[in-house]
């Protein structure tokens, strides 16, 4: 079974740049997990996908990140303009979705994305 | 909301025991349990729900506390593999189940 696919695998920027990350998940699998790791912490929800519908984006800065799933298959992450507190992993993760619970069901999650920001 | 692990790193000796604990302020539905090594994606280790039995992934075992809105990861006669950080993501209750959110995690080194 294919796993979550994600690129880049690294990507370095400077400061005021835009940036973007491709996710696609195990096929099936409705929800989708954007996380942000930031060295030496937990993983960061920045936003959940069920299908191509937002569940949860409370902690998405939208001024500048923007996340869509338009044919609730893949995803783009985008960074416009990039911070240097943004450097940090980009998980994507997702999960089969069909029950009533999402948080009953494991989370697979991808390789991520490196982002540094200089 | 984010959950509090305790504690923050543990070094052992290989065929040592431990105990990673992870707590809530808020009634919890769901917890999970997933191990990080340097470098990778976390990995899916077991879920524990409300009203559900404690749980095991080899010589790794977990329980939840539904009184306290703990949950507690042993680590059994550890091995090398074991090594790496420990994270627990929870779903509360009162959100339906819907968001995970991860704890600060615990660093694990396993020495020979």
């Amino acid at each position: 079974e294919a796993g979550v696919a994600q690129s880049p695998r690294y990507k370095i920027i400077e400061k005021r740049q835009s940036v973007a990350f491709w996710c696609n998940p195990i096929s099936g699998h409705a929800t989708l997990y954007w996380y942000q790791q930031i060295l030496g912490q937990g993983p960061k929800l920045l936003i959940q996908f069920q299908n191509n519908g937002v569940v949860d984006d409370s902690q998405l800065p939208k001024d500048r990140f923007s996340a869509e799933r338009l044919k609730g298959v893949d995803s783009t992450l985008k960074i416009q303009p990039a911070k240097l507190e943004d450097s940090a992993v980009y998980l994507c993760a997702s999960s089969l979705g069909v029950g009533k619970y999402k948080t009953n069901e494991k989370l697979f999650f991808g390789s991520g994305t490196q982002l540094s920001v200089l | 909301q984010q959950p509090v692990q305790s504690p923050q790193a543990v070094i052992l000796r290989e065929g040592e025991d431990a105990v990673i604990n992870c707590s809530s302020s808020k009634a919890l539905y769901s917890v999970h349990w997933y191990r990080q090594k340097h470098g990778e994606a976390p990995v899916f280790l077991m879920i524990l729900l409300k009203g559900g039995e404690q749980k095991g992934h080899e010589k790794i075992s977990a329980s939840f506390n539904e009184k306290k809105q703990q949950s507690s990861l042993y680590l059994t006669a550890s091995q090398l593999s074991y090594s790496g950080t420990y994270f627990c993501g929870t779903g509360l209750l009162i959100a339906a189940g819907n968001k995970l959110t991860f704890g600060g995690g615990t660093r694990v080194l396993v020495k020979p």
